[in-house]
């Protein structure tokens, strides 16, 4: 089983600025990667699939890069309805435990 | 626009099967992609559960694989999850979601998610 693995746990990032968040698999997958953004008592949204492609409605300001077994999402300018958790996924599968974005 | 609605039992015994049913709306699911249950415990991560392709086709989260089934029913435009022996520890928010095979297998379209209690 494939394990992804995420970081930090909490990321705290004043508005404007550019958050970093990372993902790493325990063995490659390729492209077959996803990001998503999740926020209280909400399913969670998909932001990025195909490690670089934004989803339909995606702003620009969300970006994915990587291939592998390691992913990073950065969001260029950190606006303040960002602050949510955000979880990589593999392959339709295992999913990353989740970093939370907080506004400083 | 596809829409997607979780329904079931709120609450469910020790022991007991849990069952769910996801209605799918704005799009047939005789018509492609893949099917997949995501569930996520009371303040913690999402956990993929099992995915269903309409031709019947079945993949399974190798840690539930034992007590999950995942069926498709196309003539009604839904696809349903049960979750047998279920405990505490399967007390979460289920979710179901389309899968997009074409682009890597993302979780493109969600439902709202239905909180599943586990208690006597």
């Amino acid at each position: 089983e494939i394990v992804m693995t995420q970081s930090p746990a909490t990321l705290s990032v004043s508005p404007g600025e550019r958050a970093t968040l990372s993902c790493r698999a325990s063995e490659s997958v390729s492209s077959n990667l996803a990001w998503y953004q999740q926020k209280p008592g909400q399913p969670p949204r998909l932001l990025i699939y195909g490690a670089s492609t934004r989803a339909t409605g995606i702003p620009a300001r969300f970006s994915g890069s990587g291939s592998g077994t390691e992913f990073t999402l950065t969001i260029s300018s950190l606006q303040s309805e960002d602050s949510a958790v955000y979880y990589c996924q593999q392959y339709g599968e295992t999913f990353g435990q989740g970093t939370k974005v907080e506004i400083k | 626009q596809v829409q997607l609605q979780e329904s079931g039992p709120g609450l469910v015994k020790p022991s007991e099967t849990l069952s769910l049913t996801c209605t799918v709306s704005g799009y047939f699911i005789s018509s492609g992609y893949y099917w997949g249950w995501i569930r996520q415990p009371p303040g913690k991560g999402l956990e993929w559960i099992a995915s269903i392709y309409q031709s019947g086709n079945t993949y399974y989260n190798p840690s539930l694989k034992s007590r999950v089934t995942i069926s498709v029913d196309k003539s009604r435009n839904h696809f349903s999850l049960k979750l047998s022996s279920v405990t505490a520890a399967d007390t979460a928010v289920y979710y179901c979601a389309r899968v997009d095979a074409l682009t890597g297998y993302p979780f493109d379209y969600w439902g709202q998610g239905k909180l599943v209690t586990v208690s006597s």
